[in-house]
């Protein structure tokens, strides 16, 4: 079966500093994978996706998310966190034969960003 | 482009009411949306996935009868709570592909916040 798993529920970085969120994944072929970001009482936005082909993504706002097969992992990164980046991040993955209709989505990883 | 709206923005009923909520694509066409739950700092639960004219498919667990979903047209579907009680509270997003677009990502609306008192 399909899951998501996202081990670092609540994450905590300084203004400037790198990031990292953790995304693993369970699928039987090759995933459609998404970075979602919801800011509070808001909706999701896309950061970025991963179909196909290279396997370093690059999303909006500064994010690169990298595909790796061998540890079925995608991984979000930011060289720089700004302090408007605190929100909610949840990866998804969805199914790729004859499109998908539905995605699984992470429980999530709440970032704060500290001055 | 690939907006997604939601109205109302939140909502507050009694219980025993219903309520409907819409989801509409106001610049794209969408044959699919998905309505979607999130219980407070937690992930999002598909509902069901609505197709332009057919009934929706739900997900193991969730009540068809309680939550009534029609898609009439290409841009709008409507979610029914019915007969809404204090569980029922949440957060419910939708969300539409485009019938037209490929890559087969969903944008999401803004997300209806309900309240039943």
């Amino acid at each position: 079966a399909q899951s998501v798993t996202q081990p670092d529920i609540h994450i905590t970085v300084s203004e400037g500093a790198s990031l990292e969120l953790r995304c693993n994944y369970s699928y039987g072929a090759t995933p459609y994978l998404f970075w979602y970001v919801q800011s509070p009482g808001q909706g999701l936005q896309l950061l970025l996706k991963y179909f196909s082909g290279d396997t370093l993504v690059q999303g909006i706002k500064g994010f690169e998310a990298e595909f790796k097969r061998s540890q079925s992992s995608f991984n979000l990164r930011k060289p720089s966190v700004h302090w408007s980046d605190a929100a909610e991040y949840f990866c998804a993955v969805g199914a790729r034969a004859g499109g998908y209709n539905k995605l699984i989505f992470g429980a999530g990883t709440r970032l704060a960003v500290h001055p | 482009g690939a907006v997604v709206s939601q109205h109302p923005s939140w909502v507050i009923c009694k219980s025993g009411t219903s309520v409907k909520i819409e989801c509409r694509s106001l610049d794209f066409q969408a044959t699919t949306m998905f309505w979607y739950r999130q219980f407070p700092k937690q992930s999002l639960m598909l509902m069901a996935t609505s197709n332009e004219g057919s009934k929706a498919t739900y997900e193991q667990g969730v009540e068809k009868d309680k939550f009534l979903i029609n898609h009439a047209s290409l841009t709008l579907s409507t979610l029914t709570v019915t007969s809404a009680h204090p569980e029922d509270s949440s957060f419910y997003i939708c969300s539409a592909r485009d019938r037209v677009a490929g890559g087969g990502e969903q944008y999401f609306g803004p997300g209806t916040r309900l309240t039943v008192t």
